[in-house]
């Protein structure tokens, strides 16, 4: 079982704010990283760190923490941003990596 | 800019071994900055990671799959590789390989290989 757990489902209104939550012990040492990932494709990379995006990511992303939750906020849903997100962090050793099981965000 | 890119037997009969390549191009995968790993995900489910390597050749590997799991590196072809033993059904997978960044309390995974489909069925 995954030591990182995310609600399997959210929705949100075009247009509107959504948070999507990340919650594991390791999450009160280590940050989140978060992960969109459309159907039929890889991975992407949306936020890292405390709260840091690659290049290319809109600014409607954007990451926090608080004790052994991490959150992905997207400010202003978009069509295009219906997708699944992943968490990923360390694991209760440190030095492995452990992903959470995925939320489904489907943009109403 | 980096880029993975896997290759290897779509199809992988139970009991044998799945071995695939990673290889990457636009950057050195002896750079020191980075680790090098695998990631895979059975068909509608999540992502499940492997483990990962330095260019040192020094891996760590995911406990619930560290029996049956090998990561090496070819430095001279800018390439690691993966192999799975004894393989059944349930390693039916996409395998991803990506970059790891690794910093003090920070990780991830970036860029990311468009992945490939592995079969295991007889």
């Amino acid at each position: 079982s995954s030591e990182l757990t995310q609600d399997p489902a959210v929705s949100v209104a075009l247009g509107q704010t959504v948070r999507i939550t990340c919650q594991g012990d390791s999450l009160r040492s280590y940050y989140a990283s978060w992960y969109q990932q459309k159907p039929g494709q890889a991975p992407v990379l949306v936020i890292y760190g405390k709260n840091n995006r690659p290049s290319g990511i809109p600014d409607r992303f954007s990451g926090s923490s608080s004790g052994n939750t991490a959150s992905l906020t997207i400010t202003g849903a978009q069509a295009e941003d219906e997708a699944d997100y992943y968490c990923n962090s360390r694991d209760s050793s440190g030095m492995g990596v452990v992903f959470g099981g995925g939320t489904k965000l489907t943009v109403l | 800019q980096v880029q993975l890119q896997e290759s290897g037997p779509g199809l992988v009969k139970p009991s044998q071994t799945l071995s695939l390549t990673c290889t990457v191009s636009g950057g050195s995968i002896s750079s020191g900055d980075y680790y090098w790993s695998w990631i895979r995900q059975p068909p509608g489910k999540g992502l499940e990671w492997i483990g990962y390597i330095y260019y040192s050749g020094s891996t760590y590997y995911n406990p619930s799959l560290k029996s049956r799991v090998t990561i090496s590196v070819d430095t001279s072809k800018n390439q690691f590789s993966l192999k799975l033993s004894s393989v059944t059904a349930a390693d039916t997978a996409v395998y991803y390989c990506a970059r790891v960044s690794m910093i003090v309390v920070e990780n991830w995974f970036d860029p990311w290989g468009q992945g490939t489909l592995v079969t295991v069925s007889s």
